[in-house]
């Protein structure tokens, strides 16, 4: 069975710092990767995704997250925190048949 | 593009009564839909797949005669919720996708509360 695992609940940033937020993944092969965010009481949006290919994946707000796969890792990165980036942040698996898996999420606060 | 809404945003019921929620796909025909529901301060849990036409897959421990889902047509899917009881209370997410698409297309989510 696949599963996802977000070692951090809260991530505390102050603003215009770099970010990184950790993602690992279970899984006989290699899955699809995404990661998502969700702002309070809405849905979730979709910030970038792996399939294959170039392991270094660029999304959308300035986001990027690399794949490693002798770590089993797609951790999120930003260099350059805004404070509307504070929202939930979901990384998710998908080891087939759209069966997608979410983390427990890593809620993101950004002080200035 | 790929736009999802869900109707309601927020509803309250009375606990033995049914609620119903909509999912739609605005701007594309979803081959497939997603149920998902999010307890407080918790990650997203699939309650079901459905593809326009056929019978809902539910997930293990979901009860399929608690949780009603119509696929009826491309762009609709509702999901009812039969007989509330306040421990239904939750945030229901709906998704979708289509054609060989891994991607999913999330709504912006429905609050049901029942009292």
């Amino acid at each position: 069975a696949q599963s996802v695992t977000q070692p951090d609940i809260h991530i505390t940033v102050s603003e215009g710092a770099s970010l990184e937020l950790r993602c690992n993944y279970s899984y006989g092969a290699t899955p699809y990767l995404f990661w998502y965010v969700q702002s309070p009481g809405q849905g979730l949006q979709l910030l970038l995704k792996y399939f294959s290919g170039d392991t270094l994946v660029q999304g959308i707000k300035g986001f990027e997250a690399e794949f490693k796969r002798s770590q089993s890792s797609f951790n999120l990165r930003k260099p350059s925190v805004h404070w509307s980036d504070a929202a939930e942040y979901f990384c998710a698996v998908d080891g087939g048949y759209q069966k997608v898996t979410f983390g427990i999420g890593t809620k993101l606060q950004v002080i200035p | 593009g790929a736009v999802v809404s869900q109707h309601p945003s927020w509803v309250i019921c009375k606990s033995g009564t049914s609620v119903k929620i909509e999912c739609r796909s605005l701007d594309f025909q979803a081959t497939t839909m997603f149920w998902y529901r999010q307890f407080p301060k918790q990650s997203l849990m699939l309650m079901a797949t459905s593809n326009e036409g056929s019978k809902a897959t539910y997930e293990q421990g979901v009860e399929k005669d608690k949780f009603l889902i119509n696929h009826a047509s491309l762009t609709l899917s509702t999901l009812t919720v039969t007989s509330a009881h306040p421990e239904d209370s939750s945030f229901y997410i709906c998704s979708a996708s289509f054609g060989d698409s891994y991607e999913q297309y999330f709504g912006p989510g429905t609050r049901l509360t029942v009292t």
